[in-house]
């Protein structure tokens, strides 16, 4: 399976909403994660299961989508909030797969 | 507390053998699948292999499928990761993860280790 992410880098400025999108070319359900990579930093797990915030993870983190289209959203951007983020999806049995990544810059 | 701590990275030459490990505390590791991801330099993440909880199941990616062996040692608390025949597009940091609330949930703990694979 595989995943498409947009866009592959984007400005915003603090306060502004900020959407990422991941396209599966198959239908993956809801098992679609999202994770947080600042930089010199491990992925956190921000998303999991398409819309389900993790355990402390700030609330202006969302997700939504089922099936193949899905979108993480930052509702009201923080300059903490720079970093990469990686949708990753786990249908069923692996292989396992991320997509190619958000690099999120403020403006 | 969860910790999680990857070694045995270094620089290899093409066609060579590296074992990683992955030592694992503050959690009941027997009672969890462990995940290997891959990070090259300036790249995204890639999923390496996973093995089930009590090490019965093990899938990698087609990138490593038959030159990559994911093990562990339950009564030692660590996760292992052979690395067979490496070739340069396998120089990345390694990062070990436990499954989350799902096998295909990952949490990362560790920092990773680098491989570096050059002539």
């Amino acid at each position: 399976i595989q995943l498409t992410q947009s866009p592959s880098s984007l400005s915003a400025s603090v306060g502004d909403r900020v959407t990422i999108t991941c396209q599966a070319n198959e239908d993956i359900r809801n098992y679609l994660n999202w994770y947080q990579q600042k930089p010199g930093k491990t992925p956190k797990l921000l998303i999991y299961d398409a819309s389900n915030l993790e355990t402390g993870v700030p609330s202006r983190f969302s997700g939504s989508g089922s099936g193949t289209d899905f979108t993480f959203t930052i509702s009201s951007l923080q300059p903490e909030d720079i970093a990469t983020y990686y949708c990753q999806q786990y249908d069923y049995l692996p292989p396992y797969t991320f997509g190619q990544g958000t690099k999120l810059e403020i403006k | 507390q969860v910790q999680m701590v990857e070694s045995g990275g270094g620089v290899v030459q093409p066609g060579t053998s590296l074992r990683l490990s992955c030592a694992a505390s503050g959690f009941s590791f027997s009672s969890y699948g462990m995940h290997w991801v891959r990070q090259a330099p300036g790249k995204g993440l890639e999923w390496v292999a996973v093995i089930w909880f009590d090490g019965n199941k093990a899938y990698y990616a087609d990138s490593v499928k038959g030159r990559f062996t994911i093990s562990r040692d339950n009564s030692n608390n660590t996760l292992y990761l052979q690395m067979n025949s490496l070739r340069a597009e396998d120089t990345a940091v390694f990062y070990c993860a436990r499954e989350g609330r799902s096998t295909g949930i990952f949490d990362f703990r560790g920092q990773g280790t680098l491989v570096t694979v050059s002539s």
